[in-house]
């Protein structure tokens, strides 16, 4: 069965830090996508980033990177420069058959930027 | 585009109404995805449609529940008759199939439904 597990209830970072949020998965399938979302306060889900699991480089948007090391079934965002809006819900996903599958979703992480 | 709309946004209601949320996915999308999110569960997939089909349903919780997709444009979840463990944000999502390297889903702004 896939699974995506966050073992992180809630974070703490100080502002301008760099964060990591740590995010592991279980799947029997060669091709999945991995995927990270951010749910701030106000409720709505918005996507930060992918990773592919033939994908050979660990991919990033702006502050944000992901950490994949697919050997050890790992997926983890990192957060450079945080800011006090990065404070919110982080989710980790996954998707079975490639990146077009459904969404399986960990428990999340709250991180709180503390200035 | 106006993204994925949601109504209503807030509903509260008595145990054993009917209760109707409604969906509204980006334009050109043809995966509309509803979930359930509970402090205690998490965020669930319920259902989603493809093109319109319902291909699966297994996370429907039981019979008091079901969804429609009438056309490309809207869906509806309906739960009849309602208790108070249905409370929950019930989230709505779309998501295209235009790119060959990934296609995110696209979330709507979720209705907080409260069963009292």
């Amino acid at each position: 069965a896939q699974k995506i597990t966050q073992t992180q209830p809630g974070m703490f970072v100080q502002e301008k830090e760099a964060v990591t949020l740590d995010c592991t998965y279980d799947t029997s399938d060669p091709s999945y996508g991995l995927f990270w979302y951010k749910q701030p306060s106000s409720g709505e889900m918005i996507f930060l980033i992918y990773q592919g699991s033939y994908d050979q480089q660990n991919a990033t948007e702006g502050r944000y990177s992901l950490n994949f090391q697919k050997a050890r079934k790992s997926a983890n965002l990192v957060i450079s420069a945080s800011q006090l809006g990065d404070s919110a819900m982080y989710f980790c996903a996954m998707s079975s058959g490639g990146s077009q599958g459904n969404l399986i979703f960990g428990k999340g992480t709250k991180l709180s930027v503390k200035p | 585009d106006a993204g994925v709309i949601q109504s209503p946004r807030h509903e509260v209601t008595e145990m054993g109404q009917e209760v109707t949320l409604r969906c509204k996915p980006i334009s050109g999308h043809d995966y509309l995805f509803w979930y359930r999110q509970t402090m205690m569960r998490g965020l669930e997939l319920l259902i989603y449609f493809n093109n319109n089909v319902p291909i699966d349903d297994s996370g429907m919780p039981e019979d008091r529940f079901s969804a429609k997709m009438p056309n490309a444009s809207f869906s509806t979840l309906k739960i009849q008759p309602s208790e108070p463990r249905d409370s929950a944000v019930y989230f709505c999502a779309s998501r295209g199939t235009e790119k060959s390297s990934y296609n995110e889903q696209f979330f709507g702004p979720g209705t907080r439904l409260t069963v009292l």
